[in-house]
């Protein structure tokens, strides 16, 4: 089945630094979406990308979509407290539709002031 | 508008206890799901429905149940609880294909097996 893989599984940064993390699917993704959950809370959803190579920015998040559409990146610039959490994504697999959306295991954020 | 409502938010179980959690969507969304958290992973998918009358199968489903006989409620049946479905609980909806595919996720349920 598909597998959506993500790392680093951990970051642990000083506030003002930058933030990066992966995701790689195993197979070719219909979308891509992203995921926060802040400690003690629930996902919520930060943003989709559909189109091959896609670059999309909300404020100081950068998200990114592979060519091959079966990777991504999210790129928080000059970290907040507020940033911390847990970030996830997630993707429809191209072959077997939107039943069913595939989580990574997510990457724990830390900001220390 | 409320959302995703999932109860109890949380629950102590002795092991061999059966219970069912709760969950309603009120955004009319025909994709509903089940996925249970632990530490280090992630979010794993129990049962989902993409309509009332469908479910089928995650990744994880050997000790839960589902139904779903209208399109706002979606229940997640213990058979018979175990320590090792001690996790936190999440339900999802989503719209269809072709539809807002964003998943709403409810607040959750702490789960403990004892």
């Amino acid at each position: 089945g598909q597998q959506v893989m993500q790392i680093p599984q951990y970051q642990h940064v000083q506030e003002g630094e930058d933030f990066t993390t992966y995701c790689n699917s195993s197979t070719t993704l219909s979308n891509i979406q992203w995921y926060k959950q802040r400690p003690g809370g629930h996902p919520v959803f930060l943003i989709q990308l559909v189109k091959s190579g896609e670059v999309k920015k909300q404020k100081r998040l950068t998200f990114q979509f592979g060519e091959a559409k079966k990777n991504s990146s999210l790129h928080i610039t000059a970290t907040q407290t507020t940033d911390v959490g847990t970030y996830f994504c997630a993707g429809h697999d191209f072959h077997s539709g939107y039943s069913t959306l595939t989580f990574g295991k997510g990457t724990m954020l830390l900001v220390s002031p | 508008n409320a959302g995703v409502t999932q109860t109890p938010k949380f629950q102590v179980l002795k092991t061999g206890q059966s219970m069912t959690l709760q969950c309603a969507q009120d955004m009319n969304h025909e994709y509903m799901s089940w996925y249970r958290q632990d530490p280090g992973m992630g979010l794993r998918l129990i049962h989902y429905s993409v309509g009332a009358g469908i479910t089928d199968q995650g990744e994880v489903p050997n000790g839960y149940n589902v139904s779903r006989s209208t399109t706002e409620d979606f229940p997640l049946r213990l058979l018979s609880a175990a320590p090792s479905q001690t996790s936190v609980y999440f339900c999802a909806s989503r719209g269809g294909w072709g539809k807002d595919t964003e998943a709403f996720f409810g607040q959750g349920t702490r789960l403990t097996v004892v």
